[in-house]
């Protein structure tokens, strides 16, 4: 069964201090791993897509990292508006198309 | 362009009703899934539908079930409401299935 855990489960930074969130998985062959970014009340946005070992993937202040067990999501220098949920979600090579997810990370930047 | 569309926003069934919630995808995208969120248990994937087949299925009762129509858009259905369906239904649009998932902004059921 394809597993996907999170951590920390929440983070409180301080504008601008930069930190990173953990995605640790287990699938029998892994096809993708996605990053989303979840605001309350809201649907997950789409940031990131990671296919092999060694990818790395950059947007504004985020930068995804993947190796065979974990991926990382990097935050640079975070703005308040960085704060969110961001969930991590594998797909397995299966051809079973569902997405697991983890439980997330709450981020929270203080200005 | 357009977004995943999903309607109702919210919703308030009572125990025992069924209900049908709709999912427009993004033009051009054949694969609609659904997923379940709640705080206790996350989101879980309920079904993903293909060219108006469901390819597979979540591990839920079979009281959810869904459809898909020939112009992608997609409705999901619960029948005989119960309190723990209560959660947020998201809807997620994918040109493939295979390709990356774009989430729609939910449909907030509450079932009293």
């Amino acid at each position: 069964e394809d597993q996907v855990t999170q951590s920390p489960e929440a983070l409180r930074l301080q504008e601008g201090e930069s930190s990173s969130l953990n995605c640790s998985y287990t699938v029998s062959g892994l096809r993708g791993l996605f990053w989303y970014r979840q605001d309350p009340g809201k649907g997950p946005e789409f940031l990131f897509t990671l296919y092999s070992a060694g990818e790395e993937k950059e947007k504004e202040r985020l930068k995804a990292t993947l190796t065979k067990k974990e991926s990382f999501l990097h935050i640079t220098a975070p703005k308040p508006e960085d704060s969110a949920t961001y969930l991590c979600a594998v797909q397995a090579d299966t051809g079973r198309r569902a997405l697991t997810f983890g439980s997330g990370t709450r981020l929270q930047v203080q200005p | 362009k357009a977004g995943v569309t999903q309607t109702p926003r919210y919703l308030i069934k009572t125990r025992g009703q069924q209900v049908t919630l709709s999912c427009s995808p993004i033009s051009g995208h054949r694969s609609v899934s659904w997923y379940q969120q709640t705080p206790g248990q996350g989101l879980q994937f309920l079904f993903e539908y293909f060219s108006e087949t469901q390819r597979n299925k979540g591990n839920f009762p079979g009281r959810f079930s869904g459809r898909q129509f020939s112009n992608s858009r997609s409705e999901m259905n619960v029948s005989t409401l119960e309190l723990g369906d209560s959660a947020l239904y998201l809807c997620a649009s994918s040109f493939s299935g295979f390709t990356e998932a774009f989430f729609g902004q939910g449909t907030r059921l509450t079932v009293v």
